[in-house]
């Protein structure tokens, strides 16, 4: 099984700071990647795919880069509404896996 | 407007089964893969199962194989996971969600396996 390493676990942050989190696989995935965001009681919701392109209606501060086994999700000017916890997902090959997770915390 | 409603969920005793359904609407159900993704209480995401659009490829994590059977039936835009021998470390909410980037994913269902 390919396995997602996410760092840092969580972060304290302040609002209109700038984020970045990071996500490595056990092998190469090509850009085979997604980024979640969730919040408490919620379900997770996609804010990017193929590691760097938007889902629809999910704002430019959010943005993905990396190919391969590195990879990087960027918050650019934190609002209230962006602390939560984020997950990268591998859906190169069976069985789809997860990070740990990265809850990005209100300073 | 893509929907998935999970239903099913309740509470259960180790060794007993539950049949969790999800009902989509909104996009083309018999062109999607679907997924299972369950979330224990407090803890991260798991990938339960999937299956493609014809139910020609499925698959299911190493914890849930043997026990767990994902279905769905694209006439009814519907799609199913009978869960059988449960045990306590099943307890999670259980998500469906669609393609295997999970573009969109239900509000979930509760199972909790206790006696």
């Amino acid at each position: 099984d390919i396995q997602m390493t996410q760092s840092p676990s969580s972060l304290s942050a302040s609002v209109g700071d700038s984020v970045t989190i990071t996500c490595r696989a056990s092998q190469a995935i090509g850009n085979f990647l997604a980024w979640f965001q969730q919040k408490p009681g919620k379900a997770p919701k996609s804010l990017i795919y193929k590691a760097s392109i938007l889902q629809s209606g999910v704002p430019s501060k959010f943005s993905g880069s990396g190919s391969g086994t590195d990879f990087t999700l960027t918050i650019t000017s934190l609002q209230p509404e962006d602390f939560a916890t984020y997950y990268c997902q591998q859906y190169n090959t069976y069985p789809l896996t997860f990070g740990g997770g990265t809850k990005v915390e209100l300073k | 407007e893509v929907q998935l409603v999970e239903s099913g969920g309740g509470l259960v005793q180790p060794g007993r089964s539950l049949r969790l359904s999800c009902a989509a609407s909104g996009f083309k159900f018999d062109d999607s893969a679907m997924h299972w993704v369950r979330q224990a209480p407090g803890k991260g995401l798991e990938w339960v199962s999937g299956i493609t659009w014809n139910s020609g490829f499925i698959d299911y994590a190493d914890s849930v194989k043997g026990r767990f059977t994902i279905s769905r039936d694209n006439a009814k835009n519907s799609l199913y996971l009978q869960m059988n021998s449960l045990r306590a470390e099943d307890t999670a909410f259980y998500y469906c969600a669609k393609d295997v980037d999970l573009a969109y994913w239900g509000l979930g269902t509760l199972v909790t396996v206790s006696s």
